[in-house]
């Protein structure tokens, strides 16, 4: 158990539909980030918050968004899903938001759109 | 845009055998390269990293060879065992704005044969 919890850990859903991931990071940790995992592309950071605030941002779609709570728990919201949007989402944290950071990730969520 | 590029995408050792990893990048603001390694069903999990102004890094069994002329890394895992089969990661992680970018290779899927 690496601390950092994800739910679900399996989402079955249809095409335009909208779901929810949540990453609670592990404790003590202020920054969070989001990863998509598919098998064509790897690993792809899409977001990272830190204590609340957005602090940097990749490949992330418009139709994706995120946030981080006061209690540091984060949601990542995909909505119109499509079927392109079948992957592995994994929440990763660590204590600091820059530097030479220790991620450590969940177990990940593995989402598949129908 | 793949920044990191890594090689090969995959490779069969045999036990007690020496695995090499090979990764170059691009961007020279990375600053901090860390190798992850993951097991099916899990996360990334962190293996060893290295700043660009060392040019090894050893920890157990395991070296990061770093040649920043080339813009070129490589992991070397000594007497490899069938526990190291896994998926290994190579990452560069640059400081943008107020946050940390860390991007992954495409991974090597590892297989350590008896």
């Amino acid at each position: 158990d690496s601390g950092v919890t994800q739910t679900p850990k399996h989402l079955i859903t249809a095409t335009g539909q909208r779901v929810t991931l949540r990453c609670s990071p592990r404790s003590g940790d202020l920054s969070v980030y989001w990863y998509q995992q598919s098998l064509d592309q790897g690993l792809q950071f899409l977001i990272q918050y830190y204590n609340g605030e957005e602090r940097a941002k990749g490949n992330i779609l418009e139709r994706f968004s995120a946030q981080q709570f006061p209690d540091l728990h984060s949601e990542l919201n995909l909505s119109s899903l499509e079927l392109g949007d079948s992957a592995l989402y994994f929440c990763a944290s660590s204590v600091e938001a820059v530097g030479a950071n220790v991620l450590t990730f969940g177990a990940g969520s593995r989402l598949t759109v129908l | 845009q793949q920044q990191v590029k890594q090689s090969p995408q995959s490779l069969i050792v045999q036990k007690g055998g020496i695995s090499i990893i090979n990764c170059a990048y691009e961007n020279t603001a990375f600053d901090y390269f860390p190798w992850y390694q993951q097991f099916p069903g899990k996360g990334p999990a962190l293996l060893i990293a290295i700043r660009p102004d060392v040019s090894e890094k050893k920890e157990g069994r395991f070296t990061i060879s770093f040649n920043k002329s080339a813009k070129q890394f490589s992991l070397h895992i000594m007497d490899s065992q069938p526990g190291d089969s896994a998926t290994y990661f190579c990452a560069a992680s640059m400081v943008t704005g107020g946050g940390n970018k860390l991007t992954f290779g495409t991974g090597t899927q590892l297989k350590v044969e008896l």
